[in-house]
């Protein structure tokens, strides 16, 4: 029962270097998105999709890319690191409202925790 | 456009009394509200979810939450604390009325617990 898996949960980058942060889970979601944390600002909405093939961005999409190939991964890519995007990164999947009594339950991943030189 | 607030980015109280962690919300729909709790190193975990069927909302680890929509608040309370319940806490409303998993999130209060 794996849920949500990140990696690397820990990355330090230098200025200009490109990554990507992998997402997966297992309980057959529809939706997954991205989240970045930072202090006193919570949780800010990067990118999300609604299934395989659709994404749209969220809050603060610039400087990151996401796919969806498939319904279990989800990767975000930098295109190239800025230290503004020094941050904790979660993925998170749902289901669709009307499954989980009209609301969004968000299983999150454990985190990745970005530093960027 | 949805936002929520949370009052107060640190609350401090002892073990065994009232925790009380204020949360106000605005938005222009009929809104689902969620407060989430993230102990050191983790990921996030719902405590409880409002979703309009009664607006006091039970959770686990004897929380609970009461949606005020005339005062556009979600207030979290729990009336003994435990030395475990020291942790972030977040708030957070969906987004929009098409339920796509976005969330818009408060910027979080951490609950320290004194012995």
């Amino acid at each position: 029962n794996a849920g949500v898996t990140q990696t690397p949960k820990f990355q330090v980058l230098k200025t200009g270097q490109s990554m990507t942060l992998q997402c997966a889970q297992d309980m057959n979601h529809e939706y997954m998105s991205w989240y970045r944390q930072d202090p006193g600002m919570g949780l800010r909405l990067i990118h999300y999709s609604v299934g395989a093939g659709i994404t749209d961005q969220g809050e603060v999409p610039n400087g990151y890319n996401v796919s969806r190939s498939t319904t279990e991964d989800f990767p975000l890519r930098l295109l190239s690191a800025a230290p503004s995007q020094t941050s904790v990164y979660f993925c998170a999947s749902s289901t669709p409202g009307g499954r989980a009594g009209g609301a969004n339950v968000l299983t999150f991943g454990a985190g990745s925790r970005l530093t960027v030189l | 456009a949805q936002s929520v607030t949370q009052l107060g980015s640190h609350v401090s109280v002892s073990e065994g009394a009232l925790v009380l962690l204020r949360c106000n919300y605005s938005s222009s729909v009929p809104p689902y509200l969620f407060w989430y709790v993230q102990y050191p190193n983790q990921g996030l975990q719902l405590l409880l979810k409002y979703t309009s069927a009664a607006t006091l909302v039970k959770g686990i680890n004897g929380f609970e939450a009461e949606f005020k929509k005339s005062e556009t608040s979600f207030h979290l309370t729990k009336p003994s604390a435990h030395m475990s319940d020291a942790a972030e806490y977040f708030c957070a409303v969906s987004s929009g009325s098409s339920n796509t998993g976005k969330l818009i999130f408060g910027q979080g209060t951490t609950l320290q617990v004194k012995p």
